[in-house]
């Protein structure tokens, strides 16, 4: 079973328009982080978050807001009033608490964001 | 602004044959990895490195696939006999924290392609 999922394969939006990316995860742990890396068409990863599984606070920053729902096990993103540079493979991350000595990281299948101006 | 840099950024290479990876991980940080992404598909995890030792491996990463810190800055991955299936991007990552949850730092990706 997938432990990270985004169900969202391709969103494709017009500028200024909010639009939510969807990150649902699996994990027995109680102590786990979970993040949002984004990956432009020039093929970097590029961290934007990292929540723990104790801060069920939303955060927001700038034109981007994530909320953290651990009743429904879901780590959503919102870009308010996208631009075009905002097109990139959006990837939702999970690391669990098993591997003490780093962190390994499980990525969703990602989100292809295409914003058209 | 400290980054993670690898080389080659594309290697092109005949099946069977041995592939280096290089990777400047950030001067500071403790933790080092190996992830790839097949074309259009997600990334995956192969490798984590701390104190001069593997310290999680995932299935993908067998007796091809080996790991050096050769010096105080670079972190290699090998490839003994590439495969066709071994063509992907290949991104390593650092990080400062100790324990899991750290923030990583990828570097911008060595694109394989196996012929």
């Amino acid at each position: 079973a997938q432990k990270v999922t985004q169900a969202q394969t391709e969103i494709s939006v017009v500028e200024k328009e909010d639009v939510t990316l969807d990150c649902v995860y699996e994990t027995r742990d109680t102590t786990y982080y979970l993040f949002w890396y984004k990956q432009p068409p020039s093929g970097e990863l590029v961290f934007l978050i990292r929540r723990n599984s104790f801060d069920e606070q939303n955060e927001i920053s700038g034109r981007y807001s994530w909320n953290f729902q651990k009743s429904t096990s879901s780590f959503n993103f919102t870009i308010t009033a996208s631009q075009v540079v905002d097109s990139a493979v959006y990837f939702c991350a999970l690391s669990e608490v098993a591997n003490q000595a780093g962190t390994a990281l499980i990525f969703g299948k990602g989100t292809t964001l295409s914003v058209s101006s | 602004e400290p980054e993670v840099t690898q080389t080659p950024s594309h290697q092109v290479t005949q099946m069977g044959q041995e592939v280096i990876l290089r990777c400047v991980p950030i001067s500071n940080h403790l933790y080092f990895y190996w992830y790839r992404q097949i074309l259009g598909q997600k990334v995956e995890f192969l490798v984590s490195f701390y104190n001069n030792e593997i310290s999680e491996k995932s299935e993908i990463f067998d007796d091809q696939f080996s790991v050096e810190r050769p010096d105080g800055s670079n972190f290699t991955l090998k490839i003994r006999s590439t495969k066709l299936e071994d063509s992907a991007m290949y991104f390593c990552a650092s990080s400062d924290r100790t324990g899991f949850g750290g923030e990583l730092f990828f570097g911008e990706g060595s694109r394989l392609t196996v012929l």
